[in-house]
């Protein structure tokens, strides 16, 4: 079992749909929870931080984290066709000596 | 602000050659990551700088070494090369773990092929 799982997808939504992105992990070391967006062919562009459980807003995006069920999602809302990327979750801890864990990433299409 | 800049964009190697890839962190950055992406597996950990010390390194073979140059830009060095080392290699960078957060932020990448 990986630590962290996410949907591949992909996943393809009408312009301004809501979009729901989550990963689920298994180590309850994790403390600090990050979203990247990555277009093709280039770099992750980290998009939202968050430290143990809660919700962040960041324009459209909103990221949430459950510890208690070991589980995350990036909300973002009135999608548009430049939002089309693939989503990557990341996570860490005290105890990973820098080391980020990635899950698989989620390929989204937002069609105009 | 600059952000990570990687060199150099493209490299083509071939299989036993070794390849040298660069990497410049974002200004007061002292931290350094190093990741594979290879088709198929994700982001990989492969090494940790911080301070010009090697602090961490992932579950890959010795012939993956890197270093950190006192003004914090480092270097992966990929011996030996194999069939199976083309990936997009991407570099981050961050403050030292622990003192503000654990955001790193990534480079454009240098995507390696071995032929």
């Amino acid at each position: 079992q990986k630590e962290v799982e996410q949907d591949p997808g992909p996943l393809s939504v009408p312009e301004g749909a809501i979009v729901s992105l989550n990963c689920t992990y298994s180590n309850s070391a994790f403390q600090y929870f990050m979203w990247y967006r990555q277009y093709s062919r280039k770099g992750p562009e980290l998009l939202m931080y968050t430290y143990s459980s809660g919700n962040k807003e960041d324009g459209r995006f909103t990221a949430q984290v459950d510890k208690s069920s070991k589980y995350i999602s990036l909300f973002i809302r009135d999608s548009q066709p430049s939002d089309s990327a693939t989503y990557l979750c990341a996570m860490s801890g005290y105890n990973q000596g820098g080391k980020l864990i990635f899950g698989q990433g989620t390929e989204l299409s937002v069609k105009p | 602000e600059a952000g990570v800049t990687q060199s150099p964009t493209h490299l083509i190697k071939t299989r036993g050659q070794q390849a040298t890839l660069r990497c410049s962190p974002i200004s007061g950055h002292t931290s350094v990551y190093w990741y594979q992406q290879a088709l198929g597996l994700g982001l990989q950990f492969l090494l940790w700088y911080d301070e010009g010390e090697e602090r961490n390194r992932g579950n890959f073979p010795p012939r993956f070494s890197g270093r950190q140059f006192p003004n914090y830009s480092s270097e992966l060095n990929v011996n030996a090369l194999e069939l199976e080392d083309s990936a997009l290699y991407l570099c981050a960078s961050s403050f030292t773990p622990g003192t503000s957060g654990y955001e790193q932020y990534f480079g454009p990448g240098t995507r390696l092929t071995v032929t």
